[in-house]
């Protein structure tokens, strides 16, 4: 059984504050790992999908990075404003279409 | 925007009481996907349509069902919903097996 796992499962930050998370997934058969940030009542919206041990990847506040040998993957928001809250979502694919999701990390910035 | 659509946003069924559900998209991908997420779960895929090829997950109930008249829409049927169906349904679009595309889901309440 493959198994996606991320932490912590919720956090709450202060506006301004960094904060990093973390999906574990399997190390064999490895194709992709995918970000998501899903806020509450819109779509889940894709963030990055990454290939290739060692990639790191950034989208303005946001960056991730990729261990494919050890089987992890960080999530980090530099300066976490309100409009980051939402729940990020890591999913990993082997060599089929088929994703298979964390149970997510809920984010929560005050202001 | 070509985007995912689905519809109802909330549906409210009766224990019993067959419900259909609806997904549409307007991206001209090959592959749609129904997923299935109770609270504080990860998003758990029940079956995709690679073109015209229904592919179901293993542990997948009887009860579920999806049909994919043409590309633009997919629907996801529960012949006899019970309490435990209750979830978030989500659908999601992509090609080939390439980055996927959530619709805002739908929230199933069973009474």
């Amino acid at each position: 059984i493959l198994n996606v796992e991320q932490s912590p499962q919720s956090l709450h930050v202060q506006e301004g504050d960094s904060t990093n998370f973390t999906c574990s997934f399997p190390s064999s058969n490895f194709y992709a790992l995918h970000w998501y940030r899903w806020e509450t009542a819109k779509s889940p919206e894709a963030l990055f999908v990454m290939t290739l041990n060692g990639d790191e990847k950034k989208k303005g506040r946001i960056s991730a990075t990729l261990n494919t040998k050890e089987g992890y993957s960080y999530l980090y928001i530099k300066g976490s404003q309100p409009e980051d809250s939402a729940t990020y979502l890591c999913a990993f694919r082997s060599f089929r279409v088929k994703l298979i999701f964390g149970t997510g990390t809920r984010l929560q910035v005050f202001p | 925007d070509a985007m995912v659509i689905q519809n109802p946003r909330y549906q409210v069924t009766q224990f019993g009481k067959p419900v259909t559900l609806s997904c549409s998209q307007t991206l001209n991908h090959n592959v749609m996907y129904w997923y299935q997420q109770k609270s504080s779960q990860a998003p758990k895929l029940l079956f995709h349509y690679y073109d015209k090829d229904f592919n179901n997950e293993a542990d997948t109930p009887d009860n579920f069902q999806s049909r994919r008249p043409n590309t633009s829409f997919c629907f996801l049927d529960i012949r006899s919903p019970g309490l435990g169906d209750a979830a978030m349904y989500l659908c999601a679009t992509s090609e080939g097996g390439n980055e996927q595309f959530f619709g805002p889901g739908t929230r199933l309440t069973v009474l």
